[in-house]
């Protein structure tokens, strides 16, 4: 039973581009979320999506997009690359429920120059 | 918006002292939900809380919730080399996502 996968696992880009991370949520779940992680710091939610709409939102800007696809696995979108948006980007999925908790894959490690 | 504070930021401990992790909110929360992640890897569940002043216990680890909802700890007794990581405390307080607090790192020594 493959749980989440991410890929890809690291990625290099430049300032004023844009970047888009693969997730495939753990097999049995519907429901996928986006976390962004700082060196140091703890996960910072940046969206959730459910049959393939955006549910709830956290405090990022317009540039950080996503979708979801039928077989519930879902991009991130990132444009107009800043400096800080070097980070560890998470996804993890649980089943739809209140409160159920997150499975996360290994991440994609993001380095903008 | 919602925030959860974690504290301390920073331990150090010989190997089988003890450990304690606490964790505030500034909003009463649903449940609270506490996670590991090991150098290099990703958080990894370790369990939930949803009613007023739960206790829970997984081996020596034991896991409190506040009785307002709003604060939890975590504690480890007798820690051991496998207990290194940082842990997480995750707050749930309506229907956003999940609140992370910024961790305690526990670094221990041999």
């Amino acid at each position: 039973d493959a749980g989440v996968t991410q890929s890809p696992t690291h990625l290099i880009k430049t300032r004023g581009q844009q970047v888009t991370l693969r997730c495939s949520p753990k097999s049995g779940h519907d429901t996928v979320s986006w976390y962004q992680q700082a060196l140091g710091q703890g996960p910072q939610f940046i969206f959730q999506y459910y049959e393939e709409e955006e549910r709830q939102r956290g405090n990022f800007p317009d540039r950080f997009s996503g979708h979801q696809f039928p077989n519930y696995s879902s991009e991130l979108n990132v444009n107009a690359l800043l400096l800080g948006d070097s980070a560890l980007y998470l996804c993890a999925s649980r089943p739809q429920g209140f409160g159920s908790p997150l499975h996360f894959g290994n991440g994609t490690r993001l380095t903008v120059t | 918006g919602q925030q959860v504070m974690q504290i301390p930021q920073y331990q150090h401990v010989q190997e089988g002292e003890d450990f304690t992790t606490y964790c505030n909110s500034s909003t009463t929360l649903s449940n609270i939900q506490w996670y590991k992640q090991r150098p290099g890897g990703h958080p990894v569940f370790l369990i939930q809380l949803v009613k007023s002043g739960e206790v829970k216990k997984q081996k020596r680890l034991t896991f409190q919730f506040g009785e307002a909802k709003k604060n939890s700890s975590l504690h480890i007794t007798a820690t051991q080399t496998t207990d290194v990581g940082t842990y997480f405390c995750a707050g749930q307080g309506g229907a956003d996502g999940l609140t992370f607090g910024k961790g305690t790192h526990l670094i221990i020594q041999p």
